[in-house]
């Protein structure tokens, strides 16, 4: 079975400071690798994946995440937030072969003037 | 072009009565999943189909619940007997099968359901 851990529950942060949302998994087969984003009163948007070949991923909106197979780690990073960075963000994987998504508890983060 | 569709938006119903949550999904998406999202338990699978394999019903929380979809396009969950923790919004999502997996999911805005 696949696990996914979201170390922080809620992140506050400064705008134009950098941002790290931290997402560990369990799985004892390969795995593909998700972050998902929730903007307030709205649908769950995918920010970007891993599936192969490079670890650092670039998604939309100026993220990017790092796959370290060693840590079992994903982590969700920003350079300089935006006010309307404010969401609750999803860490998930799934099974190769399959869309089934296994989601992390969510990170709420709360860019502040 | 049209996203992921779902109704009604809300439902509020008694304990003990039936519900039945449509989705329509992305035209030619040929995979579709159904999640709950509530504050106790966060984003969980429910039940996934594709294409016209049996559908993987591993996440179904009890035989209360159920899913079908029919001509490979539209999907209604149903809840028998609805019980105060079925309260949640109930998401759904489509993607086009890769070989391999790992398609993009695209969710709809989900149903707010009640149960009072």
């Amino acid at each position: 079975a696949q696990s996914v851990t979201q170390l922080d529950s809620q992140v506050p942060v400064f705008e134009e400071a950098p941002v790290e949302l931290r997402c560990n998994y369990s799985s004892s087969v390969s795995v593909y690798l998700f972050w998902y984003v929730q903007y307030p009163n709205q649908g769950l948007q995918l920010l970007l994946k891993y599936l192969s070949g490079s670890t650092l991923v670039k998604g939309i909106n100026g993220f990017e995440a790092e796959f370290n197979k060693s840590q079992t780690s994903f982590h969700l990073r920003k350079p300089s937030v935006h006010i309307s960075d404010t969401a609750e963000y999803f860490c998930a994987v799934s099974r190769l072969n399959t869309g089934k998504l296994i989601f992390g508890q969510g990170t709420t983060l709360q860019v502040k003037p | 072009g049209a996203g992921v569709s779902q109704s009604p938006s809300n439902k509020v119903t008694e304990k003990g009565k039936d519900v039945e949550l449509r989705c329509d999904p992305i035209s030619g998406h040929t995979a579709l999943y159904w999640y709950r999202q509530s504050l106790g338990q966060g984003l969980e699978f429910l039940i996934y189909f594709q294409g016209n394999s049996a559908p993987d019903k591993s996440g179904l929380p009890s035989d209360r619940f159920s899913a079908e979809r029919t001509g490979g396009s539209v999907s209604t969950l149903t809840i028998q007997r609805t019980q105060q923790e079925d309260s949640a919004v109930y998401l759904c999502a489509s993607s086009l099968v890769l070989a391999g997996g790992g398609g993009e999911q695209f969710f709809g805005p989900g149903t707010r359901l009640t149960v009072l």
